[in-house]
């Protein structure tokens, strides 16, 4: 079945970029999610890409998309205090489920 | 406007016993679903329901499990006869369900802490 895969943990420096990484298996996947869960809070999406796109940037964070190795990273530029969460990569392909990853926790470091 | 809530925030009960959790999703989202998070897990669909649609029950682990929803409004998620494997967060999304990316995108209220004792 599809399988979406996300390393644990991530620490940076504040300041620095924070590059989150994740691979999925679902070569038909149509949306890749980045979902962001602060402790106590609910999920919140940070943003989304369209399979038939390679980048998108909103402000500090730019999303890239390799559709040939399947392959999706978020970059969080200028890494804050307020950025410490977990990050969870999420794909879909049939509108309405989504295939989790396990989620990254980003620590920064002072 | 508000957000999708869900109560309780927490609940601890006795394994065997019934618990029935509740989700209040936005107001005019068709689509809610519900997911499990084990802790330090990734998310685990159980059910979806889209409108007056037969709901989608494929994520549910066992006939323990039960979910309702009356038309586009409350839903509530049953366990029956809970055992300690349950304890989990259990979290409630909704969505406008609108073909498209953006119409898809899923809300998600605070969850609801299971613990089984």
């Amino acid at each position: 079945g599809e399988d979406v895969e996300q390393s644990l943990f991530l620490s940076v420096r504040e300041g620095d970029s924070s590059v989150i990484n994740c691979t999925y298996t679902d070569s038909s996947s149509t949306y890749l999610y980045w979902y962001k869960q602060e402790p106590g809070a609910g999920l919140q999406l940070l943003t989304y890409i369209f399979s038939n796109m390679d980048m998108k940037q909103d402000q500090r964070l730019t999303v890239l998309l390799n559709k040939k190795d399947k392959h999706l990273s978020l970059r969080i530029a200028d890494t804050q205090t307020g950025d410490s969460a977990i990050y969870f990569c999420a794909e879909s392909h049939s509108n309405y489920q989504l295939i989790w990853g396990a989620g990254t926790k980003l620590i920064i470091k002072p | 406007g508000a957000g999708v809530s869900q109560s309780p925030s927490n609940k601890v009960t006795e394994k065997g016993k019934d618990v029935e959790l509740r989700c209040d999703p936005i107001s005019g989202h068709t689509a809610l679903y519900w997911y499990r998070q084990r802790l330090g897990q990734g998310l685990e669909f159980l059910i979806y329901f889209q409108g007056n649609s037969a709901p989608d029950k494929s994520g549910l682990p066992s006939d323990r499990f039960s979910a309702e929803r009356t038309g586009e409004s409350v839903s509530t998620l049953t366990i029956q006869r809970t055992q300690q494997e349950d304890s989990a967060v259990y979290l409630c999304a909704s969505s406008q369900g609108l073909a498209g990316g953006h119409g898809w995108e899923q809300y998600f209220g605070p969850g609801t802490r299971l613990t089984v004792t």
